[in-house]
């Protein structure tokens, strides 16, 4: 099962941008990478998912470079609302269970 | 937007009780799952459930969990018999399909407190 591996922790200001890189190294043909935010006392809420290459939408945007060994998710211009812990996840095509790891958790700072 | 609703947002029950939480997936999602959190960690998977029956379940899942979808609007989780371990937050999501455009939208959980 491919693994994923982000830093726990993160500070930033608002209105900067922030970029949190994940590291899943042995991620196979068939995984998507999935990245989803937690507001403490709520469930998991998706941001975006992507194969390769870039994603955006009006949330975020997602960076995956050829290799897929790695991939970086990217909040432009965070305010405190943003604070948060942010979940890198490799969706198995095959079940559909996503696998959680520890999460980053998001300081945003006035 | 449609939601996963989740209900209680809150029990507290004694050890050695059975609980069961409630959940309605979204109306045209097919793919259900449970999952949990205890405080402080990270979230686990339980099990996921499709054309009412067991998709696939972690090593949590044991013989005191089990999962229903008793009409076409309820996805529940019964625990047996709780342990003090079993205290947590409990979360239902559902996916329309198993594709890749298919996200899992989650409910805001059962916090479960077993005295």
């Amino acid at each position: 099962l491919a693994k994923t591996t982000q830093p726990i922790s993160m500070d930033s200001y608002e209105g900067q941008e922030v970029n949190i890189t994940c590291s899943h190294n042995n991620i196979a043909t068939n995984d998507y990478i999935t990245w989803y935010q937690q507001f403490p006392s709520q469930g998991p809420r998706f941001i975006i998912q992507g194969y390769k290459t870039k994603v955006t939408n009006e949330v975020a945007s997602l960076f995956i470079p050829a290799d897929r060994k790695s991939s970086t998710l990217s909040l432009p211009r965070v305010s405190l609302s943003d604070t948060a812990v942010y979940y890198c996840l490799v969706f198995f095509r095959n079940t559909g269970k996503l696998i959680f790891g520890q999460g980053t958790t998001l300081q945003v700072k006035p | 937007e449609p939601e996963v609703t989740q209900t209680p947002s809150h029990q507290v029950t004694q050890m050695g009780q059975e609980v069961i939480l409630r959940c309605v997936p979204i109306s045209n999602h097919l793919y259900f799952y449970w999952y949990r959190q205890i405080l402080g960690q990270k979230v686990e998977f339980l099990v996921s459930f499709y054309n009412n029956e067991i998709s696939e379940k972690s090593e949590i899942f044991d013989d005191q969990f089990s999962v229903e979808r008793p009409d076409g609007s309820n996805f529940t989780l019964k625990i047996r018999s709780t342990k003090l371990e079993d205290s947590a937050m409990y979360f239902c999501a559902s996916s329309e399909t198993r594709d890749k455009n298919s996200p899992l939208h989650f409910g805001n959980g059962t916090r479960l407190t077993v005295t």
